[in-house]
């Protein structure tokens, strides 16, 4: 199948710091690409929804001033968690769909992001 | 509403068949999805289903779809220890920009 990198695998911050979490789609090309957040045993929440070349979606109750979104080619999209805290503390987990195929979805391998 | 149900836990032992159900709730749907996850890892997409099939067959895997009663079922055929994960399902509603509701997922445990 398709192939979703995301990069770092893990981060531990200094809370007030802003950490960067790249996901990357290897083999497609993704117009749309999902940004996920799951905490210890429990499902996969959606934070937003990213499209290339405008702006993020995002869920209700998701900060867009805390969580940036950049989606700026059709391989590449960024979240940014700014000023983090230990609530902040979580598993992100990116996924891409591949515009030519669309019926599937592809997830990164996660980013697991510990505050301190 | 976007619920989408499924049972916590089952345990089986390895040879055996397991059965992972799935319930949600929009009438809408128009994919529906299976997921597994290894701890600490992200999701491998298994297998999906167009919501006007009734069954899919892909090798060990069968997915069982009753769109009347909005139930899906996975089912694993000779359950293996590299089988122990948590599954998700998950509903897409919509086209190519279409978000995922994703189930409670169910940690499937298999014992020797």
């Amino acid at each position: 199948g398709a192939v979703v990198s995301q990069h770092p695998s893990w981060v531990i911050c200094k809370s007030g710091t802003s950490v960067k979490i790249e996901c990357r789609s290897l083999d497609f090309q993704a117009t749309t690409m999902f940004w996920y957040r799951q905490f210890p045993k429990q499902s996969l929440m959606l934070m937003a929804t990213s499209n290339e070349g405008s702006k993020a979606t995002y869920e209700q109750g998701v900060e867009k001033d805390k969580f940036l979104i950049n989606h700026a080619s059709l391989t590449l999209s960024t979240l940014t968690v700014t000023s983090a805290h230990p609530e902040d503390s979580s598993f992100y987990i990116c996924s891409a769909r591949d515009q030519g195929v669309d019926t599937e979805a592809f997830f990164g391998q996660g980013t697991r992001l510990t505050v301190v | 509403g976007e619920d989408v149900e499924q049972s916590l836990f089952l345990s089986v032992r390895e040879g055996d068949s397991s059965v992972i159900n799935c319930t949600y709730t929009d009438s809408s749907s128009t994919y529906l999805y299976w997921y597994k996850q290894e701890p600490g890892a992200g999701l491998q997409l298994l297998t999906y289903i167009f919501s006007n099939m009734d069954m899919k067959q892909d090798q060990r895997l069968t997915v069982l779809l009753n769109k009347k009663d909005k139930h899906l079922s996975l089912r694993i055929a000779d359950t293996q220890t590299g089988d122990s994960a948590i599954y998700f399902c998950a509903e897409r509603r919509g086209g190519t920009a279409s978000k995922l509701t994703f189930g409670t997922g169910t940690r499937l445990q298999v014992t020797l």
